[in-house]
């Protein structure tokens, strides 16, 4: 166990819909990173926030978006739900200086699995 | 950021030692070696992490040669339960910890 959870385990939905997903870091963790994982594309970095502010950005598609709120949780808003956005997505956290070499060892929750039909 | 490049797979025997080649021939100066471990639908779990030299733990060693153009990660004594995919990362310092992982390397482990 990480410490990491996340809501829901499962989600299935049609295209053209809106989800958000749940993620609460470990205790004390400042940092919350959200990453997509498909066959097609691996493991994909989309998107980091230290404190409530966004602080990194990778391949996030325009209708996604995410916050981390002042409790530390952090939700992940995927829209317009297409067949492609079907994936395992996680979210991990990290302790330490944010962008520091602590940064790195980030502790991954169990996952959000979304199929889109 | 230093790409990497991996085996795609490595087959063991338990209770053999596994070493994981990655080479990162772009490495730069403020970059960090990061391994990952991940076993099917399931979160990526920190393995090590190292800058130079050597780095031990309790699951695992990390050795990076003087040039750091190439790290190789040691499982010491493979059981089943370390069947997974394993990820080598270079990871800039001020890149806020965001991860860029690769295909990595498939271990599977027979008895």
């Amino acid at each position: 166990d990480s410490g990491v959870t996340q809501t829901p385990k499962h989600l299935i939905t049609a295209t053209g819909q809106r989800v958000t997903l749940r993620c609460s870091p470990r205790s004390g963790d400042l940092s919350v990173y959200w990453y997509q994982q498909s066959l097609d594309q691996g493991l994909q970095f989309l998107i980091q926030y230290y404190n409530g502010e966004e602080r990194a950005k990778g391949n996030i598609l325009e209708r996604f978006s995410a916050q981390q709120f002042p409790d530390l949780h952090s939700e992940l808003n995927l829209s317009s739900l297409e067949l492609g956005d079907s994936a395992l997505y996680f979210c991990a956290s990290s302790g330490g200086l944010a962008g520091g070499p602590d940064s790195y060892e980030q502790y991954f929750g169990p996952g959000t699995r979304l199929t889109v039909t | 950021l230093a790409k990497t490049t991996q085996p795609i797979s490595m087959d063991s025997y338990e209770g053999q030692e596994v070493n994981i080649t990655c080479s990162h021939n772009n490495i730069a100066t403020n970059d960090y070696i990061t391994w990952y471990q991940q076993f099917p639908s399931q979160g990526p779990r920190f393995i090590i992490q190292g800058y130079k030299t050597k780095v031990t733990n309790e699951v695992a060693s990390l050795f990076i040669p003087a040039d750091r153009k190439s790290s190789t990660l040691s499982l010491p004594r493979v059981s089943l339960s370390d069947t997974a995919v394993y990820y080598c990362l270079v990871s800039r310092a001020d890149s806020w910890g965001k991860l860029q992982f690769g295909a990595g390397t498939q271990v599977v482990v027979t008895p």
